[in-house]
Formats: C-alpha cells, structure tokens, sequence
C-alpha cells in the first residue's frame, strides 16, 4: 500500500471550512484513497473515500488531483466536535480490506 | 444495533499474566481485525480474518493469538503479557471487500505492569 504524508497539526475556526491535505505520490492506479478519523480516544470513524473522482457525503467532501498524487478532505463548516486526529490511507483495490494507519493530522477546531 | 463492542473496558496485568480480549459485532460482518494503538502513534494490524476460520497475521502479531470462534466473536489472547503490550486495542469488522466501511469498537486499554 502507498505511503501517506499529512500535516502534524491543523487548526480551523468554528464554522469555517477545514481543509485536510494528503500527499500520496506513490500512488498506484489501483488504490483508493481513504479518511478515517479518531475523536479523542475512540474508535476509529469512517468518513469518505475515492478512487479518482472528487466525492461528497453528508460529512465531507474529497477532492483528488488529476495525477492523484494528493488528495483534500474538506469539512465545510467545522464545529468543536470535529476536533479529532485525521487520517488518510490508501488501499489497493484487489487486496483483502486491511488498513494501514500513519500518525494523521491533529486538527483543532476552535470557538 | 449494538455494533462492535469489546470487553473488558480497561485491564490492569502483571507481567507473565495471561489474559483474553473478547470483540462481538452484530453486523454479520465477514471481516474482523485487532489493532494496536500506542500513545501518539497510529493503529496497527496485530491480526485479522476474513472470514469464519480463518485467520491472518497483520503488521504486529508477536507475542498475541487469536480465535474467530464464529461469525460474531473474534477474540485476542496475550499468553505472556510483556509491559511492551501497554496499548490501546481496538477491534474492527467490516462486511468484507474493498469498499467496505470498517467499523470499530470502543477499544479496551491495557495496562501491563
């Protein structure tokens, strides 16, 4: 699976937009970008994930670049309780459905 | 719906002590998996199955064993705690495949003195 690098640390404003970066340049054609994110100490909460095109749910959107070598988690309006530990993981499409996890982005979001 | 849940909350070993951490999903999920997490670091894959009967190692299985005993429940056994298995362990299920959601349970903290 390809390496991920992120930020150590981000802070946003309450209802602003936080914008999470990802650099996968590893990336093969056949992986898929994954976010997770972990709210203090609890288990891990899935987000969104994409192969090539941007994607959106009720939580996120995430938007990948053409050559997909990095990809933005977008919260569109953060609130305090979207202060958690993010993740960003890759994950080949024909293997079992292990994630690997690196250290993620700490994002605080603040009144 | 209870999800993934995990027992016990928190644990308290010697070392040398011996002890089971027990996971149950009620999502007839085909996948399940036992992560590791230390203090400011990420998860890590200790084992996981996909399926009924059958078991994988992950990134970090030394020193652990485990039992998909059948759907439902997988369970993790440290033989010989060591203080250097001080963690937080977090169980997962997910229905299998790669665009499955994996989902996690609360996580049991482990202290091994």
């Amino acid at each position: 699976d390809a390496k991920t690098t992120q930020p150590t640390s981000m802070d946003c404003a309450e209802g602003r937009a936080a914008n999470l970066p990802c650099n996968h340049s590893t990336i093969s054609g056949n992986e898929y970008v994954y976010w997770y994110r972990q709210i203090h100490s609890q288990g891990p909460q899935y987000i969104i994930h994409g192969l090539k095109n941007n994607e959106t749910n009720e939580m996120a959107s995430l938007i990948i670049t053409e050559d997909r070598k990095s990809s933005t988690l977008i919260l569109p309006h953060a609130t305090l309780r979207d202060t958690a530990v993010y993740y960003c993981i890759v994950r080949v499409s024909y293997n079992t459905d292990k994630l690997i996890f690196g250290t993620g982005t700490r994002l605080q979001v603040f009144p | 719906n209870a999800g993934v849940t995990q027992t016990p909350k928190f644990q308290v070993l010697k070392t040398g002590q011996s002890m089971t951490l027990q996971c149950a999903q009620d999502m007839n999920h085909n996948s399940m998996y036992w992560y590791r997490q230390d203090p400011g670091m990420g998860l890590r894959l200790i084992y996981y199955s996909a399926s009924e009967g059958t078991t994988d190692k992950g990134e970090v299985p030394n020193g652990y064993n485990v039992s998909r005993l059948n759907k439902r429940e997988f369970s993790l056994r440290l033989e010989s705690a060591a203080p250097s298995q001080t963690s937080v362990y977090f169980c997962a299920s997910s229905g299998g495949g790669l665009q499955e959601t994996q989902y996690f349970g609360p996580g049991t903290r482990l202290l091994v003195l």
